[in-house]
Formats: C-alpha cells, structure tokens, sequence
C-alpha cells in the first residue's frame, strides 16, 4: 500500500514549457486535490475532483488544467510555465464523508526560470 | 467565510517542557478541524482531528488538542517537547459550505524545539 505517489519529485522548466505533474493513490479515494505550498501562504487549492472523470476549479486555478480518467489518478498540467509557479506542488486525496482524514503526496517541486 | 488563523510564526520551546501551538478559526456551522505536521521536504502528516465529543482530541506521537468552541480555538499541545517535534504545523478546517469538503489551512507555525 504505497498510499499518495506523485511524479516528478523535482523539475526546472523555463518559462513557456509545459509539464504534467502525476499523483497516484490506491486507497480507493473518491476525492483528489492539488495544492500548491509557497513560503508564508500556508497550501492553497488549485483544482480538485469529486470522482472519476469529474474536476473543478479550487482557489488559485489560473495557469493550471486537471484530468481524472481513472479514479486512481490525477494530473496537473501547466500548459506555459511561467516563474509565479515556482512552487511546491502537492497532492492529497480522501473518502466521503468529509469528516475524513486527507492523505497527502510527498510532494513535488517545481522550479520555473 | 470560511478561515484559519495561526497568529505565530515560529514557536521557540526548551526540551522536555510543554508546547501549545495555536489556531483560531471561524466558520459557520460546526467546525471539522485538523491538524497536520509537515517535516523537511516531506508531505503533511495527520496528527489528529475534532469532529464532534469530548473536546480534548489525543493524536500522534504523544500531541493533543482542545476544542473550545466559545473562543472558537483548537490549539494543539504537547506535555513535553523533544527535538524531533520540531517541524512546521498547520491547522485545517473542511469547508462544508461549498460541497468541495476542501481544508482551509492556516499560514503555519514553525515549531523549533531547542536541546
């Protein structure tokens, strides 16, 4: 049971390229989410999915795109990279109801030149 | 709106004492609150949770936490500190207003436990 699994650990891109941030999870977690981890702003939502095949905008959405084909995966996109996303990206997923504990990735960090 | 508020950035406690950590929050209805632990270069750890009961929560590694819910508080407290606590926390509520059950976390405390 490997839990949260994300690929990269860590990535350079210059600005304008693009990359797909992978987060895997096998505990059969209806909800995925991506958070992003600067310095002093806590983690803030980028997107996230109630299910297979659904995703919706989180907090900070712009810049970012989200897929969820299969329920155990979910991928982040930064279709034209740009220096405001370096950052710390990570992934969490969870059960319904919501009183359950979220299980987070060990994270991946991008930087953005 | 939802939020959480950390009010300390760091936190400095002497070994073997005893460390609280604080968090406040506000939202409307009964608070889901969590906290989590965030050592170097790794994802956050569960350490426990207040969903409805007794208000003193017991977690991980020897942390509890109290639920006040007149000074809408939940800080998080240990009896006596050890140097591998030190690590960066953060204080959650879920959003239940909006349907994404989302966390809402606080900025976090960076707690430095000195040997």
């Amino acid at each position: 049971n490997a839990g949260v699994t994300q690929t990269p650990k860590f990535r350079v891109l210059k600005t304008g390229q693009s990359m797909t941030l992978l987060c895997a999870q096998d505990m059969n977690h209806e909800y995925m989410y991506w958070y992003r981890q600067d310095p002093g702003m806590g983690l803030r939502l980028i997107h996230y999915s109630v299910g297979e095949g659904t995703t919706a905008k989180g907090e900070v959405p712009d810049g970012y795109n989200v897929s969820r084909l299969k329920k155990q995966n979910f991928l982040l996109g930064l279709e034209s990279a740009a220096p405001s996303q370096t950052s710390v990206y990570f992934c969490a997923s969870s059960y319904w109801p919501p009183q359950e504990t979220q299980y987070f990735g060990p994270g991946t960090r991008l930087l953005v030149l | 709106a939802q939020s959480v508020a950390q009010p300390e950035d760091q936190v400095n406690v002497a070994e073997g004492n005893p460390l609280t950590v604080k968090c406040t929050y506000s939202v409307s209805g009964n608070p889901y609150l969590f906290w989590y632990v965030q050592y170097p270069n790794r994802g956050l750890q569960f350490l426990l949770k207040y969903i409805t009961g007794d208000n003193l929560v017991k977690g991980s590694y020897g942390f509890e936490a109290e639920f006040n819910k007149s000074q809408t508080s939940f800080h998080l407290k240990k009896p006596s500190a050890l140097v591998s606590d030190s690590a960066l926390y953060f204080c959650a509520v879920r959003d239940l207003t909006s349907g994404t059950y989302k966390y809402i976390f606080g900025t976090g405390t960076r707690l430095k436990v000195l040997a």
